[in-house]
């Protein structure tokens, strides 16, 4: 049983548009929030992370929003490029660095 | 600097056959951990250890061994091949900022078939 449940389980959005990846989890002592980007062929990539302590975080193109209340957390790519075209991963852990995944995000930005 | 090197890539196993999957990290990490990758699930966690000596299992660890001998080197054993083992595997090593922050490498992968 994931203990982080992720969707939508792909998404196709066209070259400057925003994708919007959802994850929700149960276990309220997560207290560690990281996305993860994966190429084809190549091991998953931090990309961003956030602590429940803050509602949101901004690296670039890349957003995290946080709700601690509804055990929530999404990742916003504004202005999509091709090179976004990859599965995106949420993940949590509690006070350690064992790391529960979601089941991933397939990502296709078109030209 | 490599980060962390998984060999063999790619390896086809009979059933009931045995092998091990080779992982190295060159950043003096403390943590490392094994985790395989299935359609639709992420990434599981199979075992995991806190410095050379020290492992432990995760979520997933049934028909794996693993030991830590050193801080560098953290092998994955298959000790009898099943087809429910073909995944692609992935070693990872990952250090504490101390404030909550695990700064997480993966290797490249090693994708198993086992027929």
């Amino acid at each position: 049983q994931q203990q982080v449940k992720q969707s939508p389980q792909s998404l196709i959005v066209q070259k400057g548009g925003i994708s919007i990846i959802n994850c929700a989890y149960e276990n309220t002592a997560f207290d560690y929030f990281p996305w993860y980007q994966q190429f084809p062929g190549k091991g998953p990539a931090l990309l961003i992370a956030i602590r429940p302590d803050v509602s949101e975080k901004k690296e670039g193109r890349f957003t995290i929003s946080f709700n601690k209340s509804a055990k929530q957390f999404s990742l916003h790519i504004m202005d999509s490029q091709p090179g976004d075209s990859a599965t995106y991963f949420c993940a949590a852990s509690r006070d350690d660095y064992k790391l529960s995944f979601g089941a991933g995000t397939t990502v296709t930005v078109r030209a | 600097n490599a980060g962390v090197t998984q060999t063999p890539k790619f390896q086809v196993l009979k059933t009931g056959q045995s092998m091990t999957l080779q992982c190295a990290q060159d950043m003096n990490h403390e943590y490392m951990s094994w985790y395989r990758q299935d359609p639709g699930m992420g990434l599981r966690l199979i075992h995991y250890s806190v410095g050379a000596g020290i492992t432990d299992q995760g979520e997933v660890p049934n028909g794996y061994n693993v030991s830590r001998s050193t801080t560098e080197d953290f092998p994955l054993r298959l000790l009898s091949a099943a087809p429910s083992q073909t995944s692609v595997y992935f070693c990872a090593s990952s250090y504490s900022s101390g404030q909550g922050d695990y700064g997480y490498t993966f290797g490249s992968g090693t994708r198993l078939t086992v027929v």
